[in-house]
């Protein structure tokens, strides 16, 4: 298995544009999870799926951010309209259940401008 | 309030053990304890995980006290590719502290 996918890796855009991100889970794994991370506020947890239905999404910031999964293969993370202080880098990950080992993509480094 | 405590950053001279202490006063009883490794520009990897006494693996040992109220993570004959941040967690899902930063020094 080639891992956890995640596309762009590189992504600018400008403030208010829409940002999508994208995400391919491991296959067979049935959790997954978004996190943001930036020197200030670390890895922060946005929102985790099991069996691709939204568990728990407490961790995303505001309304600009939405997460789905529409089947176990692929979920994405929008931001509409992106900010400036957006930018971070942001991970997906899955894992066989919530509470085994999760593995993480390479992840996308967002700049808002 | 923080689940897990550990120091921010240590330093160590290649070829020495280094030993990261966690604490977690507030486990519970169904918490494992995990840590991952993160190096700059990639996500976390995960290293090792425990319940209680002491996990051994090709890269790390975990030791865990009865009380289970804190963790050690000890990397035997570290290297300088060993530089990274090591996170202690205990939380389902996974929610990532500042970790601590571990830097070898030739």
């Amino acid at each position: 298995d080639a891992g956890v996918i995640q596309s762009p890796r590189h992504e600018v855009t400008e403030m208010g544009q829409e940002v999508t991100l994208r995400c391919k889970p491991i296959s067979g794994h049935n959790s997954l999870f978004w996190y943001r991370q930036t020197m200030m506020r670390g890895l922060e947890l946005l929102i985790y799926f099991n069996n691709n239905v939204p568990i728990d999404d407490s961790g995303m910031p505001e309304d600009r951010f939405s997460a789905k999964m529409p089947n176990a293969s692929f979920s994405t993370l929008k931001i509409q309209p992106s900010e400036p202080r957006d930018s971070a880098v942001y991970f997906c990950a899955s894992s066989l259940t919530e509470n085994t080992e999760a593995f993480f993509g390479q992840g996308t480094r967002l700049t808002v401008v | 309030l923080a689940k897990t405590t550990q120091p921010i950053s240590m330093d160590s001279y290649e070829g020495q053990e280094v030993n990261i202490t966690c604490s977690h006063n507030n486990i519970a009883t169904n918490d494992y304890i995990t840590w991952y490794q993160q190096f700059p520009s990639q996500g976390p990897r995960f290293i090792i995980q425990g319940y209680k006494t002491k996990v051994t693996n090709e890269v790390a040992s975990l030791f865990i006290p009865a009380d289970r109220k804190s963790s050690t993570l000890s990397l035997p004959r570290v290297s300088l590719s060993d530089t990274a941040v090591y996170y202690c967690l205990v939380e389902t899902p996974l929610v990532f502290g500042k970790g601590t930063r571990l830097s070898v020094i030739a």
